[in-house]
C-alpha cells in the first residue's frame, strides 16, 4: 500500500492564482481531512470528509474548497490564493468505524504564495 | 471547545538524558489522546495513543505517556534520548463522538545535544 499520497510536494503561486492540492489514499478509509501547519500553531483542520459526497468545515475553512467524489481522493482547492495561505498542507485519513483510530498522514505539500 | 496546550515551544536535552514533554488539554469529557512525531520535512507519525484503561501507555521508539485525569495532562516521557529523537512532537486530542476530529497542540521542537 502507498498509504496517503499528496501532490505536488512544493508549489509557488502568485496572489490570485488558483490551484488544487491532490490527496489520495489506498486504505479504503472513510475519513479524510486536510490540515495546514504554520510555525507555532500546530496543525489546524481545514476541511474533512466522512465519506464520498460528505464534507464539512474544520477550524480554518475560509479560502478553501473540497469535494469527495470517491473514497480514495480528497482534493483541496484554493480558488484565489493569498499570501496568508502560505503554509505546509497535510492530508490525513483513517477508518471511521473503529473508535479512536489513528490518522495516517501524507508527506505534505509546501505552498508559497507570493 | 477543545484545546491543547504544549507549554514548551523548544526543549534541548543531552543525548542519554531523560525527557518529558508536557501536554495539557481542555475538554468537557475524557477525549482520545495522541502523541505524534514529525521529523524535518516529513509527515506525522503516531508515537502512542490513549483510549481507556491503563493510564500509562507505551509507544514506539521507547516512548511512554501518562494520562492524568485530575490534571488534564498527557505528558510524554523517554528515559534516555537518542540523537535520532530530534524532531517536533505534537500532542492531539480527539472527541469520542461524531467524526472524532483531532485538535493539535502547538508542538514542541526537541533538540539533542551530543
Amino acid at each position: 500500500n502507498a498509504g496517503v499520497t499528496q501532490t505536488p510536494k512544493f508549489q509557488v503561486l502568485k496572489t490570485g492564482q488558483s490551484m488544487t492540492l491532490q490527496c489520495a489514499q489506498d486504505m479504503n478509509h472513510e475519513y479524510m481531512s486536510w490540515y495546514r501547519q504554520d510555525p507555532g500553531m500546530g496543525l489546524r483542520l481545514i476541511h474533512y470528509s466522512v465519506g464520498a459526497g460528505i464534507t464539512d468545515q474544520g477550524e480554518v475553512p475560509n479560502g478553501y474548497n473540497v469535494s469527495r467524489s470517491t473514497t480514495e481522493d480528497f482534493p483541496l482547492r484554493l480558488l484565489s490564493a493569498a499570501p496568508s495561505q502560505t503554509s505546509v498542507y497535510f492530508c490525513a485519513s483513517r477508518r471511521l468505524a473503529a473508535r479512536g483510530n489513528e490518522q495516517f498522514f501524507g508527506p505534505g505539500t509546501r505552498l508559497t504564495v507570493l | 471547545a477543545q484545546s491543547v496546550t504544549q507549554p514548551d515551544i523548544h526543549i534541548t536535552v543531552s543525548e542519554g538524558a531523560s525527557l518529558e514533554l508536557r501536554c495539557n488539554y481542555s475538554y468537557g469529557a475524557t477525549p482520545y489522546l495522541f502523541w505524534y512525531v514529525q521529523s524535518p520535512g516529513q509527515g506525522l507519525q503516531l508515537l502512542l495513543k490513549y483510549f481507556s484503561g491503563d493510564t500509562l501507555v507505551q509507544g514506539i521508539k521507547g516512548f511512554e505517556a501518562e494520562f492524568k485525569r485530575s490534571q488534564s495532562s498527557f505528558n510524554l516521557r523517554k528515559p534516555s534520548v537518542h540523537w535520532s529523537d530530534a524532531a517536533e512532537y505534537f500532542c492531539a486530542v480527539g472527541a469520542r463522538q461524531g467524526a472524532q476530529k483531532l485538535v493539535f497542540g502547538q508542538g514542541t521542537r526537541l533538540t539533542i545535544n551530543p
